[in-house]
Parts: structure tokens; sequence; C-alpha cells
């Protein structure tokens, strides 16, 4: 059975900092990982995809990368911003169907 | 441009009473549909997922079913409500065909059951 882990659970930063959260799944099999953000009382907005083929992927400030022979993923957010505050979640699809399984986030706190 | 929409937005049910949540998506055709909770304090919970019309498969079991009336609709919902089925209730799609399966997600529904 899959399980997903994050750490740190939660982390707090001065703004410009750069940041590495990090993701763990315990079966290697997977189809992909994708990396979400959600803030407090709304719904998750996806913020990068890596394919089990791929290693790393980029968009703006943010760059996720994957390792999947360890089982380990890892969301460098550069220069952080207050308005990068959120809980940031990773989740695994495998290759035997359709289920996704969640970590349970990593809540983050930039401070002006 | 696709879009999720969810409702209603926040739902305080008594116990025992019925249920019924509904999730569209529009601006896609033959969606993969799934159905997540979010308890305080846990992950999210993959509840039901759905491949087609008609077709439900069930992650947990539990007093909750999904249906599928429509190709874009998706639909959760209890005949009697425990105090257990608190929670966020989530929306999600995915594209059918084999290619990224990247999935989003709607606004949520926060259910306070009382």
């Amino acid at each position: 059975k899959q399980e997903v882990t994050q750490i740190p659970a939660a982390l707090s930063v001065p703004e410009g900092e750069n940041l590495v959260l990090n993701c763990s799944f315990t079966d290697s099999a997977i189809y992909n990982l994708q990396w979400f953000r959600q803030d407090p009382g709304k719904g998750l907005t996806s913020l990068l995809l890596i394919q089990s083929s791929q290693r790393e992927q980029t968009s703006g400030r943010l760059n996720a990368s994957l390792d999947k022979s360890s089982g380990r993923s890892t969301l460098y957010i550069a220069a952080s911003q207050p308005g990068d505050s959120a809980t940031y979640l990773c989740a695994v699809r495998d290759n035997y169907g359709q289920n996704f399984v969640f970590g349970p986030g990593t809540r983050l706190s930039v401070l002006p | 441009s696709q879009t999720i929409h969810q409702w209603p937005a926040t739902l305080v049910q008594p116990v025992g009473s019925p249920l019924s949540l509904e999730c569209t998506v529009e601006g896609t055709s033959n969606p993969n549909l799934y159905w997540y909770r979010q308890a305080a304090g846990r992950g999210l919970q993959l509840l039901f997922y759905s491949v087609g019309i008609g077709q439900i498969s069930s992650e947990v079991p539990q007093n909750l079913s999904a249906s599928r009336p429509q190709d874009r609709q998706f639909i959760l919902s209890s005949k009697k409500l425990l105090l257990s089925d608190s929670g966020f209730y989530l929306c999600a799609w995915s594209e059918a065909l084999i290619g990224s399966y990247e999935q989003y997600f709607g606004p949520g529904t926060r259910l306070t059951v009382t």
C-alpha cells in the first residue's frame, strides 16, 4: 500500500528566502507525482506535475524534482513571498489504477 | 478552458439527515471524476472515482454513495449522516485518455454534521 509523507509538517521563513519542501513515497511504481497548494478553506491548486519518466519540472519560481528510485520529490521555492503562505501537498498516482495518494502537507508561512 | 463547480459551498446538517453534494465540470468531455474528503487534521482521502457514466468505484467503505448520472456531473449522497461525516469535500477531475492524468480540484463543500 502506497504511503506518502511530507517533511517538515510546518515551516516559517522570512520573505526572500529560498526553501525546499520534501515528499517521500514508499512504492516507486508511480505513474506521476503532482504538487498542489491549498489556501485555508479553499480547494487545491495544481502547481506542477512530474511524469514518472521526468526528473524535474519548473514553473516560475517553483522547481519540482523527482527521484523515483529513492521515492523522493522536492519542491524548491525561490525568493519566497508572503503570498506563498499556504499548505503544500504532494500526491502520487500509482501504475495500478486511478488511486491518487496524498501526503499530509507542509504548512508554509512566509513572514514579511 | 475547463472549470469545475461544487455546491453548496457550506452545509450544516443534523445527524441522520440525508445528503446530496453536486459537482459539475465544464469544458471537457468524458473526464475521470473523483470525490475526496479532508477531515480536520487529516490528509485527503479518496472516497469514489468514476471513469464514465454509471461507473463508480469506492475506495473506502462508509455510509456514503456516489452517482454519475451525466458525463460531467458527479453526486455524493448519504441516506443518514453520521457525526464522522463532517469534513471538507472536494471534487476533482482529470483527463480520461492516457496522458498526464493531472488532477484539477473544485472549491470544495464544508459539511458540518451536528
